[in-house]
Order: structure tokens, then sequence, then C-alpha cells
């Protein structure tokens, strides 16, 4: 089974919410990953885990708040959002070991976020 | 520098016509991981592809098919027969073994093929 899982599939919120977007995976992978897109442009990456531990933040605002409650499960937090981050948020997993970069990452369908 | 450059934005074809993305990769490492994913308007990225550095192998799959040339820092994927299906956004992708997972994108080809 290669299925990630988010929901979400389409968010529409204000400024001033607080919303949450989930990813689960079952695959057994120990690296998961939320990427930012926007339209016509490639994913971005915003942080990683590995084995639950925030391992890279890629210079993200504090507005974005990751946690990863176990190895299966990975939030994003929104809060005091701006129109700019309007985009496809995609959620991924991957194997972690040794040379983990190594791995083919696999995908979710994604939160398309509106931000008004 | 880490780079990946897929210099066609978008290419149309019509159907069962053959059609080759470009991937032209730059990497001053040695063990080197390359990928390539499809993204259909639904927007899940689908993996299709990973090659290791070490592996010049030419692959192919069904349909679908990779020329690796390291002499030319390339990674080109052609489409045989292509169908209405094929249509959406390919991405190449670069990284490398202790990077921790993180992918260096190409800017996407969008492929459109029309009936």
């Amino acid at each position: 089974d290669t299925e990630v899982t988010q929901t979400p599939k389409h968010l529409v919120m204000g400024m001033t919410n607080k919303k949450s977007l989930k990813c689960e995976q079952h695959m057994g992978h120990r690296a998961m990953y939320w990427y930012k897109q926007k339209a016509k442009k490639p994913p971005e990456l915003m942080f990683v885990y590995s084995y639950e531990k925030l391992s890279i933040n890629e210079s993200v605002p504090s507005r974005f708040s990751p946690e990863c409650p176990n190895s299966s499960l990975l939030n994003l937090h929104l809060h005091a959002l701006q129109p700019e981050d309007s985009a496809l948020y995609l959620c991924a997993s991957s194997q972690e070991r040794v040379n983990w970069g190594s791995y083919e990452q696999y995908f979710g369908p994604g939160t398309r976020l509106t931000v008004t | 520098a880490q780079k990946v450059t897929q210099a066609q934005t978008e290419i149309s074809v019509v159907e069962k016509e053959d059609v080759t993305l470009d991937c032209v990769y730059e990497t001053r490492d040695t063990t080197y991981y390359l990928f390539w994913y499809k993204q259909p308007p639904s927007g899940e990225l689908v993996f299709l592809i990973r090659r290791n550095s070490f592996d010049e192998q030419n692959e192919i799959s069904g349909r679908y098919s990779w020329n690796f040339q390291k002499s030319t820092s390339s990674f080109n994927f052609t489409i045989t027969a292509s169908q209405v299906v094929d249509s959406a956004v390919y991405f190449c992708a670069l990284t490398h073994y202790n990077q921790g997972g993180k992918l260096i994108f190409g800017q996407g080809t969008e492929l459109s093929v029309k009936p």
C-alpha cells in the first residue's frame, strides 16, 4: 500500500483563523515531509521529520507549525496566515535508513488552501 | 551548485506521438540520485523512477523509457505512443545521500496530449 492521505482536500480560511492540515501514511516510513506548491511552480520543501523529530526547517515563518505525533501522522498547524500563503500543501513520506536521501518520496493528493 | 533544468516549459503532442522530456542537472557530488515525478491535474505527485549516479543503464517500463547519460549530465524521459492520460506536469529532481531527502526539483514540463 503506497498511499499517503491528506485532509482536508480544500480549505478556505481567514487571516485570523487557526486550522490544521493532516497527513497519514501506513507504509512504515520514518521520514515525513511538508511541501508548499504555488501554481505553475515545483514543490518547495518546508519541513522534514525523521523518526518523529524535526530534522529540517527551511526557514518557514512561525505561522506554520508542524507536528509529528507518531510515526504515521504529520500535522501542519496554521495561524494568522497571509493571502500569499494560498497554495497546494503536499505531504510526503519515505524510508529513512543509511543514505536515506536516496529513497523515493510518496506524495499525498494535497490540501488546496485559500487564505482570504 | 546543485541545479536541475527542464528547458521545455510546455509540450503539446497528438495522441500516439512519441515525446521526450529533457532534464539536465548540475552537481559536484559523485553520489547522487535522480527522479522523475508526474503531477496530473488532480495534484498528487506520482513517483515514476529513481536512478543512482552509479547506474547508467537505461530503463524501460511499458511505454516509458529513461536515458541517463553522465557525460552530458542528462536524464531524459521518453513516452512512446503517448495517450491523453499522459497529460500532466512532469518534474525531474535531484538529491544526494546526505541531504536528508531534500529534493531539488526542475521547473517542470507541462505535457498536453491531444486526441
